[in-house]
């Protein structure tokens, strides 16, 4: 199956610096999804976003589908964003509608 | 109510209780899932219902047992269960699970579950 990584597992800011977290995905993909999980468990969707490049607010996403990876931009830091995301795909074929999930990389933005 | 709900938020059973998971949607959607999150491991896939069929079981355990009554309810009924089995269990729900169709996920706010 689709095997998802991604990068750092862990990222300690200071609150107001900008971040890059990545997601690599070794197959083609129909799908792909940003959450952000916060501390009491509940995921949010940031982005579904299979290709091109996304917008809202401080966050940013751009998917490259022919190079098999997702990038997501977090500016201007706030407390408030600490949490893990999770970069999900679901890919063509097989369990058609499963969405795989990375391991996730967790944030901490400190005051 | 919006979005996906889920009751309780929070449970404690012992291990020859019987409990049920409530999952509800209010997005008009098709298909409905349940994953387990446990402590430093992924979110694990466990049961997937398209249209109130059961379309997979990945490998659960039978202590866990679903129910889809309509596309807008999910239960996982618990019994025996082991406290290897507590975690996170969260309920999702898309448009549709086929492929090629637009399928984003949203995820309701979780039941932490302990197994005593």
């Amino acid at each position: 199956g689709i095997q998802v990584e991604q990068s750092p597992p862990d990222l300690i800011l200071q609150e107001g610096a900008n971040s890059t977290l990545r997601c690599n995905f070794s197959d083609s993909v129909n799908n792909l999804q940003w959450f952000h999980q916060n501390p009491w468990g509940q995921l949010i969707n940031l982005f579904y976003i299979p290709s091109g490049t996304k917008q809202n607010g401080r966050l940013s996403a751009t998917t490259v589908a022919t190079e098999r990876y997702s990038l997501l931009y977090i500016s201007s830091s706030q407390t408030t964003d600490s949490g893990v995301y999770f970069c999900a795909v679901r890919g063509y074929g097989g369990s058609q509608g499963n969405l795989i999930f990375g391991k996730g990389t967790k944030l901490s933005v400190k005051p | 109510e919006t979005g996906v709900t889920q009751t309780p938020r929070h449970l404690v059973m012992g291990m020859t209780n019987k409990k049920s998971l409530k999952c509800e949607q209010h997005l008009g959607h098709n298909a409905m899932y349940w994953y387990k999150q446990s402590a430093k491991k992924p979110l694990e896939l466990m049961f997937v219902y398209n249209f109130k069929e059961q379309t997979e079981n990945n490998s659960v355990p039978s202590r866990f047992s679903p129910e889809c009554p309509n596309s807008s309810h999910l239960f996982l009924h618990l019994h025996t269960l082991q406290p290897e089995d507590s975690a996170l269990y969260l309920c999702a729900s898309s448009q549709d699970w086929a492929s090629g169709i637009r399928n984003e996920q949203f995820f309701g706010p979780g039941t932490r579950l302990t197994v005593l």
